[in-house]
């Protein structure tokens, strides 16, 4: 089975330019979270998405980001225009569907964002 | 709101000793807790978790945790470490019932900072 695969490994952009990340899931897994680490700190919850509907986004930094998880599959991460304040490591997870708060969730390798 | 504190940046250890990565948490309610493991280039990687029942859990790789639920601590253990078990480790908490209000909110896990292991050859 394959894991939580996402897209790029590594991004390096400017200031004031848009990135997408992408996160595809578990097959199956209908629930699908983005979380971040900035350098040395704690991973922060951003959102969740159950199939194709935001669940909890109440750790959406602010509304430059933007996610996407059309047809309930991958998901789309963008942020839009970036700020030195965004680097950091991206990761996604998906935990399989109605089991509830105590399944684990599985992660993505992430992706590495570096803002200049 | 409910927050998890790994006291240790790192923790030393040598190959064949027992080994200790503190974990306490703070939640309103129940919690779920849970370890991951992250080795260098990957991503994270699910240990173990407590749900309800046995306070000590048995996970991957011979680790095991303690739930103990009047010092809110969940600590991660290995009677015999190996180099191989160098790593940073998350110890992660979720409130069984979600936010207060019953919106279901904080669906994300809450971390810790991590603690690198290093086990000494």
């Amino acid at each position: 089975e394959a894991g939580v695969t996402q897209f790029p490994s590594h991004s390096v952009i400017e200031k004031g330019q848009t990135v997408t990340l992408r996160c595809d899931p578990i097959s199956g897994h209908d629930n699908l979270y983005w979380y971040r680490r900035v350098m040395g700190k704690e991973i922060k919850f951003l959102l969740h998405f159950v199939k194709e509907s935001k669940q909890d986004e109440s750790g959406m930094p602010n509304n430059r980001f933007l996610a996407e998880r059309t047809g309930g599959t991958y998901s789309t991460l963008k942020v839009q225009p970036a700020e030195l304040e965004d680097s950091g490591v991206y990761f996604c997870a998906s935990s399989h569907g109605l089991a509830g708060r105590s399944n684990e969730q599985f992660f993505g390798p992430g992706t590495r964002l570096t803002v200049l | 709101a409910q927050s998890v504190a790994q006291p240790e940046d790192q923790v030393n250890v040598a190959e064949g000793n027992p080994l200790t990565v503190k974990c306490t948490y703070s939640v309103s309610g129940n919690p779920y807790l849970f370890w991951y493991v992250q080795y260098p280039n990957r991503g994270l990687q699910f240990l173990l978790k407590y749900i309800t029942g046995d306070n000590l859990v048995k996970g991957s790789y011979g680790f095991e945790a303690e739930f103990n639920k009047s010092q809110t601590s969940f600590h991660l253990k290995k009677p015999s470490a190996l180099v191989s078990d160098s790593a940073l480790y998350f110890c992660a908490v979720r409130d069984i019932r979600g936010t207060a209000g019953g919106r279901g909110g904080a669906d994300g896990l809450t971390f810790g900072k991590g603690t690198h292991l290093i086990i000494q050859p």
